[in-house]
């Protein structure tokens, strides 16, 4: 049973740029969240998508945005990147309603 | 609004030593209540959870019990391992109809030396 994956693993990009980064939940599965973990910070919520919606969104700016996929998987794009926004990028997966998040390995990016 | 407060690390004890990491939380309503491991170069694990007050979680030697009293989720390991060395992160669930989402601490760097 597969478990929740990201992709890429590490990714580098400069200022102004725009990124996307990849998720497929666990098996099972219906809905997904992303969180954005800073260096020595716990991880922060961003979003959670559930039946191609987002649901439920925390405190980020309009450059952060998502999508989700008849089959469950996730995007997660970044538009004009700044320096700030270097940090893991963790999508956790669920069953909606569920108590329980299960995190993939995260994508760390690192912005130039 | 909803927030986690954990002990500063980091944390440095000898094996077999006994572990606490405190945690309290402040909270509208009653949040689920989770401890989260993470292993350098990794995601998060789930240890431990408690959904209501005076559960007790556990796993692997580690537990946690749901003091609403207090608003406190306090980690115990009675001895621990060299393997226990990593970051723990305690966190709440907040829900807003069928959405959830956690509200993590800062976390603590825990080493465990031989």
């Amino acid at each position: 049973d597969a478990g929740v994956t990201q992709s890429p693993t590490h990714l580098i990009k400069t200022r102004g740029q725009q990124v996307t980064l990849r998720c497929s939940p666990k098996s099972g599965h219906d809905t997904v969240s992303w969180y954005q973990q800073a260096l020595g910070q716990g991880p922060q919520f961003i979003f959670q998508y559930y039946e191609e919606e987002e649901r439920q969104r925390g405190n980020f700016p309009d450059r952060f945005s998502g999508h989700q996929f008849p089959n469950y998987s996730s995007e997660l794009n970044v538009n004009a990147l700044l320096l700030g926004d270097s940090a893991l990028y963790l999508c956790a997966s669920s069953l909606i309603g569920g108590d329980e998040q299960f995190f993939g390995p995260g994508t760390r990016l690192t912005v130039l | 609004g909803d927030s986690v407060t954990q002990m500063e690390g980091p944390v440095t004890l000898s094996e077999e030593a006994f572990l606490t990491i405190n945690c309290t939380y402040t909270a509208t309503g009653y949040p689920s209540l989770f401890w989260y491991v993470q292993y350098p170069g990794e995601g998060l694990q789930l240890l431990l959870k408690a959904t209501k007050a005076d559960d007790k979680g556990s796993n692997k030697g580690f537990e946690a019990t749901y003091r609403k009293e207090t608003t406190s989720f306090h980690l115990e390991k009675g001895s621990v391992q060299v393997s226990d060395s990593a970051v723990y992160f305690c966190a709440l669930l907040v829900s807003s109809g069928s959405a959830r989402q956690l509200t993590f601490g800062s976390g603590t760097q825990l080493t465990v030396l031989p």
